[in-house]
Formats: C-alpha cells, structure tokens, sequence
C-alpha cells in the first residue's frame, strides 16, 4: 500500500545532541511537510518542500532543519534539542492541485529529551 | 491571517450517544479535510470535502461542508467506545499555498 513511513517511531536524545528524523513515502507526491504537534494540540507547521522549493515558516527557530534529497525522503534536523523540543513530529505529503489538497499523514516521531 | 475556530474542545459522552463538532471560519477555504488522531499516532484523514454544501457519509459519521465553504461539522451518530480520539479539522486556503489551517482540535472520550 502506498504511504508514509517515519523512523524511528520513538527517539530518545540528550539535551545538545543533534538528532535526525526521517521520513519516505511511496505516494509520489511532490510536496512534503513537517510538522511538531504537542500534546492534543493541532500540529504547527515548522516546513514544507514543494518538489525541491523549500519553505520555511517564519517562527520555525534556526535549531530546526530540513533536508530533502529526492522525491521519496525528507529529513528533519534538530541541531541542538532543548526540553522545549520534545513533541510528536508528524510528516506528511500532498499532490499540489488547483483546488488545494489533501494531507496525508505519518505515524509520527516522538521525541524524548533529556 | 485565516482562522478556523473547532468546538467544543472536549466532549466525554456515554457510548450510543450523538454528537457534533463544529469547524467555523470568516475565510473562504477551497477544501476542507477531517482527521482523527489518536495518542502516538499520526493524523489519518476521515474525509475531504471540496463543493459547498456537500454532504459526505462514512458509516455513522456524517460530514457536512457549509454552502459558502466557510464552515464544516462532523456528526457522529451513535458512538462507540472505539471513536475515542483527538478529530482535527484543517481547511486549505483558496490561495493555494499549500498550507492547512488547523482547527484546536476536539478530544472525544466515548465511556462504554
């Protein structure tokens, strides 16, 4: 079945110590998405990528990263994780269409900081 | 700056009972989805509604999107222990940024 995978589903890292979540899809879907969601709370945008646009929201902080390096995976990089940092991380992908689109979801990446 | 205000933001029914959650909204969205959530998981999409008015069903779920597409509600007919979790609505802007705009979500405990 076509869908979007995150690993790993449980990351345990220490206060500073850079940590990066994955993500692939098999939908072919050219725009990419990361968010954080803390506890039942919407998720918060932190960006996307439209094919290999990138685009960064304006209060993602600097700590935040994202890589993409083809259509199939997108990486989110934390360089030095604060407690503040710990939250779900949520990837998700759409296929860019005139009458907007539909979101389809990750499992999530939750993240422990120590 | 588009907003999209869900309520209630929590709702505890016994199972069998019915229940609305609303989505509402001053903007135009050109669709709008519905997801449900529940704890360690990601969003799974419910339903996407595009055409104003649209009325789509799925089993005892009924979603509904408004005739000026500015607001939805989800209505759950007879619920279940099993429909327990956080349902999030999320509208896509007529500007095609490719963003969503999130409601606050509505966490559902179903008691059997």
């Amino acid at each position: 079945d076509a869908m979007v995978i995150q690993n790993p589903r449980y990351q345990v890292t220490q206060f500073g110590k850079p940590v990066t979540l994955s993500c692939s899809q098999t939908l072919n879907h050219n725009v990419m998405y990361w968010y954080q969601q803390k506890s039942s709370q919407a998720p918060k945008l932190l960006f996307h990528y439209y094919d290999k646009d990138f685009n960064n929201e304006a209060d993602t902080p600097d700590n935040f990263q994202s890589r993409r390096p083809n259509t199939s995976f997108c990486f989110l990089d934390i360089r030095s994780p604060g407690l503040g940092d710990a939250a779900m991380y949520l990837c998700a992908t759409s296929k860019r269409t005139d009458r907007g689109e539909t979101q389809y979801f990750g499992p999530g990446t939750r993240l422990l900081v120590l | 700056t588009q907003l999209l205000e869900q309520s209630p933001q929590f709702l505890s029914i016994q199972e069998g009972e019915n229940l609305t959650v609303y989505c509402n909204s001053s903007s135009v969205f050109s669709s709008l989805q519905w997801y449900r959530q529940e704890p360690g998981e990601g969003p799974v999409l419910l339903v996407t509604v595009v055409t104003g008015g649209e009325v789509k069903k799925l089993k005892r779920l009924t979603f509904q999107f408004g005739d000026a597409r500015k607001d939805s509600s989800l209505h759950i007919t007879a619920a279940q222990p099993g429909d327990t979790g956080l349902y999030l609505c999320a509208g896509a802007g007529v500007s095609n940024t490719g963003k969503l705009i999130f409601g606050q979500g509505t966490t559902l405990q179903v008691k059997p």
